[in-house]
């Protein structure tokens, strides 16, 4: 079945530091969707990228969708404590409604 | 419409012994989506339902587990048997689509279940 590789699994950064996780599928993806969840949280949505190429922008965080819909980053500018949390990125392809998740990157922020 | 609601937010019970859980979803939203998720996993599809119509269930899906969405609206996943593999978070999403189109998720907080 599809999955979606992510990387890396923990990422210590001191505030201030920039963020950066990636996600790779070895298919092409109709679209991807980033996911945040808080410690004893659950995933809230945070975006969603369609078309090759795409970036969009959320204050201090960034979307990128790859050329070829294979993969995904998001990063984070200048974290902040209230950044903490687990990032999943989730995808679906071949007209499937349900969209599989990624292991997610865990952030810890250090002030 | 306060968003997705779960019940029971945790649920204890005795291996071999059925549950149930509950989702309301938000109503606006044609689509219901049950996940499963473990300490340091992400979210793993079980089933999904546009409307009243169950579309998919995952193949790594037990026939313990079985689901409902009556008249399209709330849903119930039912574990029959509960083994202690089973002890979780299950989570409810939904969201609005049509066709091949896709929408993000509103999840719910979630029914924690521990088998013991």
């Amino acid at each position: 079945g599809q999955q979606v590789m992510q990387i890396p699994q923990y990422q210590h950064v001191q505030e201030g530091e920039d963020f950066t996780t990636y996600c790779n599928s070895s298919t092409t993806l109709s679209n991807i969707q980033w996911y945040k969840q808080r410690p004893g949280g659950h995933p809230v949505f945070l975006i969603q990228l369609v078309k090759s190429g795409e970036v969009k922008k959320q204050k201090r965080l960034t979307f990128q969708f790859g050329e070829a819909k294979k993969n995904s980053s998001l990063h984070i500018t200048a974290t902040q404590t209230t950044d903490v949390g687990t990032y999943f990125c989730a995808a679906n392809s071949g007209g499937y409604q349900k969209v599989t998740f990624g292991i997610g990157t865990k952030l810890q922020v250090i002030p | 419409d306060t968003g997705v609601s779960q019940d029971p937010r945790h649920k204890i019970t005795k291996r071999g012994q059925n549950v149930t859980f509950r989702c309301d979803p938000i109503s606006e939203h044609n689509r219901l989506y049950w996940y499963r998720q473990t300490l340091g996993q992400g979210p793993e599809f079980l089933t999904y339902f546009q409307n009243e119509a169950q579309l998919e269930k995952s193949r790594l899906l037990s026939d313990r587990f079985s689901a409902e969405r009556p008249k399209g609206s709330f849903s119930t996943l039912e574990i029959q048997r509960t083994e202690q593999g089973d002890s979780a978070m299950y989570l409810c999403a939904s969201s609005r689509g049509t066709g091949s189109s896709n929408y993000g998720y509103t999840f719910g907080s979630g029914t924690r279940l521990t088998v013991v």
